[in-house]
Order: C-alpha cells, then sequence, then structure tokens
C-alpha cells in the first residue's frame, strides 16, 4: 500500500537550516507530483511547496519563496524540503503529501521546532 | 491568493443527524476542491475531491456539492468516528489554500 515517511524534524535555532526527507513506499515516485504542506501546533494547515513529477516544474508559498527548496531523487523513492534562515513562525508538523491537484496520500508528519 | 472561508468553526450535532459544513472561495474554483478530515494526532485524509466525487473507501454517507465560490459537505447520520475537524482545499490556483476548518462535536 502506498506509504509515505518523513524524517528530520527537530529543535533548530533562528536562522539556522534543516533538511527534510520523505521516502515512499507502495507506488512509483516518479509519476507523481509531491508537496510539502505544514501545519503549526493547534492551527489549521498551509501549503508549502510542490515539485512536479518529473521536478519540471516546482512551486512555493510566499512565505518560504527563497528560503525553503523542494527537491527529489526518484531513484531514492524520496523528496526533500531543505529550509534556510529558519524562523520562530516555521515551527509546525510538515507533512509530504501525494497528488497532482488533491492531496492523496499524506505521510505521518515530522516536526520542526525553531527556538533559540 | 485565493482565501477559503468556512462556516460554522465548530458544528455541533447528535449522532445519526445530519451535518452540513461550507467552504467559501474568494474567486472561483470551478470544481477544483477537495475535503479532508482530520482527527487528533492524525494526518488529513481525503474524503473528496473535484467538488463531488468520494476519493477511494470513504462511506457514502459523506457527500460535496457546489461548484465556483460556494461549496458544502454533508454527513449524513453522523457516526462516532465522523467527529473531527474538517477542512476544504482549493486546486484552482497557486498556491493551494486551505480554509481554517470546521471542527464537528458530539451535541
Amino acid at each position: 500500500q502506498v506509504q509515505l515517511v518523513e524524517s528530520g524534524g527537530g529543535v533548530v535555532q533562528p536562522g539556522r537550516s534543516l533538511r527534510l526527507s520523505c521516502v515512499a513506499s507502495g507506488f512509483s515516485l516518479r509519476s507523481f507530483g509531491m508537496h510539502w504542506v505544514r501545519q503549526s501546533p493547534g492551527k489549521g494547515l498551509e501549503w508549502v511547496a510542490l515539485i512536479s513529477y518529473d521536478a519540471g516544474n516546482d512551486q512555493y508559498t510566499d512565505s518560504v519563496r527563497g528560503r525553503f527548496t523542494i527537491s527529489r531523487d526518484n531513484s531514492k523513492n524520496t523528496i526533500y524540503l531543505q529550509m534556510n534562515s529558519l524562523r520562530a513562525d516555521d515551527t509546525a508538523i510538515y507533512y509530504c503529501a501525494r497528488g497532482a491537484r488533491e492531496f492523496e496520500y499524506w505521510g505521518q508528519g515530522t516536526l520542526v521546532t525553531v527556538s533559540s | 491568493e485565493i482565501v477559503m472561508t468556512q462556516s460554522p468553526a465548530t458544528l455541533s450535532v447528535s449522532p445519526g443527524d445530519t451535518g452540513t459544513l461550507s467552504c467559501r472561495a474568494s474567486q472561483t474554483v470551478n470544481a477544483n476542491l477537495a475535503w479532508y478530515q482530520q482527527k487528533p494526532g492524525q494526518p488529513p485524509r481525503l474524503l473528496i475531491y473535484g467538488s463531488s466525487t468520494r476519493a477511494t473507501d470513504i462511506p457514502a454517507r459523506f457527500s460535496g456539492g457546489g461548484s465556483g465560490t460556494e461549496f458544502t459537505l454533508t454527513i449524513s447520520s453522523l457516526q462516532s468516528e465522523d467527529f473531527a475537524v474538517y477542512y476544504c482545499q482549493q486546486y484552482e490556483n497557486w498556491p493551494r489554500t486551505f480554509g481554517q476548518g470546521t471542527k464537528v462535536e458530539v451535541k
């Protein structure tokens, strides 16, 4: 069955960097667009970034553009989110999700806490 | 950016009753709208896409409707496992945006 497993979260100081990973199984990653979506503690959902199935297109929400980079390695069935210049308001659970339009499948998420 | 507004913020319903949730878009999203259910400590789960198409394994008591800027999610004969937070999301434009959520609680 489809599984998405995120990792790489943790506690990081403001201004530092972190890289999240999402390993996919149960399907061929190379056929699907993939997203990162985040949820601040006790808050709603915020879409963060998309990478197309062939990495030919990416999109970002305004608040992370220029600081975050989404990438993929289809040979490793993995997508990444490189997060630089982290801020306190980036604190959230980060989910990876599959889908070009709606988000069909979600991982369990990884928690990123930005705090001094 | 398309702003999605959900109402009510909290819906109190008795088990077995029907609950209707609303979602309004600040501009047309055609039928490019999805609904998700989220329970505490879990990721969201896709319920409806294309405004009215149920996702795989979603019970028939969940139904979606609407197009353009006004959408509804109806849950018929609410079961105990349906008490959760529900989000709408548009995929007409970038950035993808979600509503703020409607919590369905036991009356």
